[in-house]
């Protein structure tokens, strides 16, 4: 079965550095997104991409966070000054459409800022 | 062994019993809804889903109920086995501008007793 794979499973980084996750979705699929989970808390919607443009992002996504899609297959999302409270999960996911359809998650980055 | 809403985090059932964990949604303008599995260190993963023109969906072993009027939504597993072990998550598909996003619930962590 295909699946949402994404790397590095974990991240760590200082403060202020600059971070890129990677995420490979579906092939099939058109619809992206990031979500990410601070550690017991529940899942959090950032940013959905579909036609190579951000459809709908998050109070959360603000201008430190940016998505891309640099090719047929990649999908990243670029924290440009991370700041502590930036550690999380961040889980990636993919649909092969919009509303009413489920999205595929993969296993996530763990992401720590010291 | 059921939980009520989500103000309960954890939910502790005996092996071959069935389980039902309960979720109260808050957007009355949702029809879409999922629930997903949780397991340790990964991300989640989808259950079952049901639209809102249905009350009631059956899966190998699970089924979703959907009360509109109260809001409410629950997951029903048969013959709990070890591997259920994880935390639930339902999500409602909430629209929001040109794209609908997934709002996550705060999710139950069931634990299946040998």
């Amino acid at each position: 079965e295909p699946e949402v794979t994404q790397t590095p499973s974990h991240q760590v980084t200082q403060m202020g550095q600059e971070v890129i996750l990677r995420c490979v979705p579906i092939s099939n699929h058109l619809y992206f997104y990031w979500y990410r989970q601070i550690l017991g808390q529940k899942v959090e919607f950032l940013v959905s991409f579909y036609n190579n443009e951000i459809s709908e992002k998050s109070e959360i996504f603000d201008d430190q966070f940016s998505v891309e899609r640099p090719d047929g297959s990649n999908f990243t999302l670029k924290i440009r000054s991370t700041k502590l409270e930036d550690s999380a999960m961040y889980f990636c996911a993919s649909s092969p459409q919009g509303p009413g359809a489920p999205l595929h998650f993969g296993n996530g980055t763990r992401l720590t800022v010291t | 062994g059921e939980n009520v809403g989500l103000h309960l985090p954890t939910l502790s059932v005996q092996e071959g019993d069935n389980s039902i964990i309960n979720c109260a949604y808050s957007n009355s303008a949702s029809d879409y809804f999922i629930w997903y599995k949780q397991e340790s260190g990964k991300g989640p993963q989808f259950i079952i889903d049901i639209r809102s023109n249905m009350d009631k969906r059956q899966g190998q072993r699970v089924t979703v109920l959907l009360n509109k009027t109260v809001k409410h939504l629950s997951l029903q597993i048969a013959a709990t086995q070890p591997g259920d072990s994880a935390v639930y998550f339902c999500a409602e598909n909430t629209f929001s501008g040109s794209a609908r996003q997934l709002t996550f619930g705060s999710g139950t962590q069931l634990t299946v007793l040998p």
